[in-house]
């Protein structure tokens, strides 16, 4: 699978949007985007994902830029309890079957 | 419908002794996985099964890991005479996929330290 590219972390104040990006330059057309997030002490949770339109559910959205190179991740209004790791990954239809994670963005939320 | 669940939680065992993790995947799901977690990185892959049948391994499951899942349902992941090294959070995933792709269930983990 690609590679993605995320900050190692960001910040936001609680009860503003956050906009997380990811950078996958080398995806390729059976790469769909994945998003999961890692609260503190619990297993990864997934969040959202897409292939080429963006991406809207209960959690979060996802916008994915025309070429596929890249694409955000918006909370859009961030609480506390968004507090995590965010992990961005791609995932080819047939290619590998695990989740490659990389490192994340943490996302720090201040009161 | 009740998620993934790991048990034990925590494990603390000393270098040398054989430990084993078991994960209860969401009903119905044909897929099982294994990963490791160690302090400050993403989640590694370490195993995955289809039902019954392991169908692919990581080349960190060195020969002291051992991962099976009897009659396509629960999983159990052995680690024979602990090292240091092999401190870390064990997480299992289901999925259910049949094509395309899928989304993984995680459970919350088990957090071992090998002293």
């Amino acid at each position: 699978d690609a590679k993605t590219t995320q900050p190692n972390s960001m910040e936001s104040n609680e009860e503003e949007p956050v906009h997380l990006p990811c950078n996958h330059s080398t995806i390729s057309g059976t790469d769909y985007i994945h998003w999961y997030r890692q609260l503190p002490s619990q297993g990864p949770e997934y969040v959202i994902h897409g292939l080429t339109s963006n991406v809207n559910n209960r959690m979060a959205s996802l916008a994915i830029a025309e070429d596929r190179k890249s694409s955000t991740l918006i909370l859009h209004r961030a609480t506390l309890r968004d507090a995590a790791v965010y992990y961005c990954i791609l995932r080819d239809v047939s290619g590998a079957n695990n989740l490659f994670f990389g490192t994340g963005t943490r996302l720090t939320v201040i009161p | 419908d009740t998620g993934v669940s790991q048990n034990p939680r925590h494990k603390i065992t000393k270098r040398g002794q054989n430990v084993t993790f078991r994960c209860d995947p969401i009903s119905e799901h044909n897929r099982l996985y294994w990963y490791r977690q160690t302090l400050g990185q993403g989640p590694e892959f370490l195993t995955y099964f289809q039902n019954e049948a392991q169908l692919e391994k990581s080349r960190l499951l060195s020969d002291r890991f051992s991962a099976e899942r009897p009659k396509g349902s629960f999983s159990t992941l052995e680690i024979q005479r602990t090292e240091q090294g092999d401190s870390a959070m064990y997480l299992c995933a289901s999925s259910y996929r049949t094509g395309g792709t899928d989304t993984q269930y995680f459970g919350p983990g088990t957090r071992l330290t090998v002293l």
